[in-house]
């Protein structure tokens, strides 16, 4: 059974800071992984997908890695803002049309 | 708005009411899933539709009734639920092949009284 952690489970930064989250799965053999925003209350925005057979995906200020051997993928946001407060959660899927597995998620807290 | 829309976005019902939550998108996908997230928990997936077909059923209470009609619509009937269901209810599409990335609703925020 797939299981996802993310670590930490709150973050907090002073404006300007770059952002570090990261994301472990047990099983490797995953169709892709798909970063998440959310907000208080809020639907999920989807950040960045990766393919299993891709290292890595960017956007913006955002970079998302994936190490499928050691389970493990990292989300870097670079120079961090107010707006960008939210919660971050990390989803593996094991085929298309597929179910995700969530993480519980890292609360950010950037403090301007 | 994502695509992908669900109405209501708030309700409140007593527990021997009958009301259904709808979702719908129009980005062509051929896969729509219903999530429950309570606080402090993970996302849980509840039910997968792909080619209208139900594929899972993730050990839900009978007294959560999910509907396809066809591929752009998803329904999430409830009936006699009880407090520990208060939850927010989130919608997903995806297609069951390609990059599959997932694309949700802003769900409904459910209260039971």
């Amino acid at each position: 059974k797939q299981e996802v952690t993310q670590i930490p489970a709150a973050l907090s930064v002073p404006e300007g800071e770059n952002l570090v989250l990261n994301c472990s799965f047990t099983d490797s053999a995953i169709y892709n992984l798909q970063w998440f925003r959310q907000d208080p209350g809020k639907g999920l925005t989807s950040l960045l997908l990766i393919q299993s057979s891709q290292r890595e995906q960017t956007s913006g200020r955002l970079n998302a890695s994936l190490d499928k051997s050691s389970g493990r993928s990292t989300l870097y946001i670079a120079a961090s803002q107010p707006g960008d407060s939210a919660t971050y959660l990390c989803a593996v899927g094991k085929a298309a049309g597929n179910k995700l597995t969530f993480g519980g998620g890292t609360r950010v807290l950037v403090k301007p | 708005e994502t695509g992908v829309t669900q109405t209501p976005r708030h309700l409140v019902m007593g527990m021997t009411n009958k009301k259904s939550l709808k979702c719908e998108q129009h980005l062509g996908h051929n896969a729509m899933y219903w999530y429950k997230q309570s606080a402090k928990k993970p996302l849980e997936l509840m039910f997968v539709y792909s080619l209208e077909e139900r594929v899972e059923n993730n050990s839900v209470p009978s007294r959560f009734s999910p509907e396809c009609p066809n591929s752009s619509h998803l329904f999430l009937h409830l009936h006699t639920l009880q407090p520990e269901d208060s939850a927010l209810y989130l919608c997903a599409s995806s297609q069951n092949e390609g990059t599959a990335s997932y694309t949700f609703g802003s769900g409904t925020r459910l209260t039971v009284v």
